[in-house]
């Protein structure tokens, strides 16, 4: 089984600051990797995804998520957070040929106005 | 996607005794699992529902703790049975089709059900 390693627990930010959030995972074959958001009071909704193809990928309201194959990451960036931002955020990995997630074990973003 | 709901949204009941999760999709799809989310912690997945046969479990949850039905392809219920404060957790559903391609296979949440045991 694959594991997911996220290094922040909780990251604190100005607004118009800059947010990169770390995800490590363990698994040697192909996988498919996500990202995924959870708003105070709402349920988890996908950020993006990847695949396959350009390991860039854009998400919705402005994120996005690198790939690095040699490193098993794939960290989740925005250029200029807004405090509509402040959610948990997860990250989750599955070998490409599985159904399975597995899920990191989320990282709370606080934005300050 | 696809719009998922879950019954109760959250619940307080006394140890020893079941509460039923009600998970209902607007359209048919392949595939439904189960996860737990404790306090403080990610989520964890319990089964995957199959359709017309037994669900599948994983490592560390059984059938007699956690039965589940799939009557359907857009309904599935999970029952924590003999609950005891340990089992205080989040319930979420989750959902996912197979289309033939593979970047359209993404599983969708829902709600989640928030369960209280005393």
């Amino acid at each position: 089984a694959q594991s997911v390693s996220q290094h922040n627990h909780h990251v604190i930010l100005s607004e118009a600051a800059s947010l990169e959030l770390g995800c490590n995972y363990s698994y040697g074959g192909t996988v498919n990797l996500f990202w995924y958001v959870q708003y105070p009071g709402q349920h988890l909704q996908l950020l993006l995804k990847y695949f396959s193809g350009d390991p860039l990928v854009k998400g919705i309201k402005g994120f996005e998520a690198e790939f690095i194959k040699s490193k098993f990451s794939f960290n989740l960036r925005k250029p200029s957070v807004q405090w509509s931002d402040t959610a948990e955020y997860f990250c989750a990995v599955r070998a490409s040929n599985d159904y399975k997630l597995s899920f990191g074990a989320g990282t709370t973003v606080t934005v300050r106005a | 996607s696809a719009v998922i709901s879950q019954k109760p949204s959250r619940d307080i009941c006394q140890r020893g005794t079941s509460l039923t999760i009600q998970c209902q999709v607007d359209s048919q799809v392949t595939m439904m699992f189960w996860y737990r989310q404790q306090p403080g912690q990610s989520l964890t997945l319990i089964a995957t529902a199959n359709q017309g046969s037994e669900a599948t479990y994983e490592s560390g949850f059984v059938i007699d703790k956690f039965p589940i039905s799939r009557p359907n392809l857009t309904f599935s219920t999970l029952t924590v049975s003999n609950m005891s404060p340990e089992d205080s957790s989040i319930y979420l559903c989750s959902v996912e089709r197979t289309s033939g391609r593979a970047e359209d296979e993404t599983q969708y949440f829902g709600p989640g059900t928030r369960l209280l045991v005393l």
